[in-house]
């Protein structure tokens, strides 16, 4: 019952470092989504796929690219980091089932992957 | 631009009293959640309310979406050192499949 994993759960990079962050789900779910948190911000919405082999951004894309080639796996890539992307970033994933998120139809969130570019 | 504003940031309080959180935008949502948050992990769903008008009860926890599902309040009864936490509503336009976070706010419940 792993639900959401993602690797790594911390990381420390240099600013102009590339990493690539790694969220695994076993629950069949076709919708998959990155968020990053800040404090007082909540969550914000980097990027989602709504199946394999589709992507689309979010509210700030800006400074990331993702790929969803396996249906189980969404990966988010930071090509030359920045300090201003220091952050807790959060995989999720959910069912397909309707538009409208409802009590059957919630998003799995992962332990989170902290990140922090000097 | 931040879609739903959660009010207020930072709340501590001691065990027995009650609180309410609320939660306000100007866009209509077809759906709004209530996630609760714990150090070193990610958001948990607490409740969904899709109806405007809609109260669902949670133990001590009440959650209330607003006529014209624009906002929404949880009040917690009676709070106990184990509802320390963030929480967050979250919004559904109905349009896609995206969920909007609110700001979020930090409960520190002390005995």
């Amino acid at each position: 019952n792993a639900g959401v994993t993602q690797t790594p759960k911390f990381r420390v990079l240099k600013t102009g470092q590339s990493m690539t962050l790694l969220c695994a789900q076993d629950m069949n779910h076709e919708y998959m989504y990155w968020y990053r948190q800040d404090p007082g911000m909540g969550l914000r919405l980097i990027h989602y796929s709504v199946g394999e082999g589709t992507t689309a951004k979010g509210e700030v894309p800006d400074g990331y690219n993702v790929s969803r080639l396996k249906k189980q796996n969404f990966l988010l890539g930071l090509e030359s980091a920045a300090p201003s992307q220091t952050s807790v970033y959060f995989c999720a994933s959910r069912d397909a089932t309707g538009i409208i998120f409802s009590g059957a139809n919630v998003l799995t969130f992962g332990a989170g992957s902290r990140l922090t570019v000097l | 631009t931040q879609l739903l504003e959660q009010s207020p940031q930072f709340l501590s309080i001691q065990e027995g009293e009650n609180l309410t959180v609320y939660c306000n935008s100007s866009s209509v949502f077809s759906s709004l959640q209530w996630y609760r948050q714990e150090p070193g992990e990610g958001p948990v769903l607490l409740v969904t309310v899709v109806t405007g008008g809609e109260v669902k009860k949670l133990k001590r926890l009440t959650f209330q979406f607003g006529d014209a599902r624009k906002d929404s309040s949880l009040h917690i009864t009676a709070a106990q050192p184990g509802d320390t936490g963030l929480y967050l509503c979250a919004g559904n336009t109905g349009t896609a499949s995206k969920l909007t976070f609110g700001t979020g706010t930090r409960l520190q419940v002390t005995l």
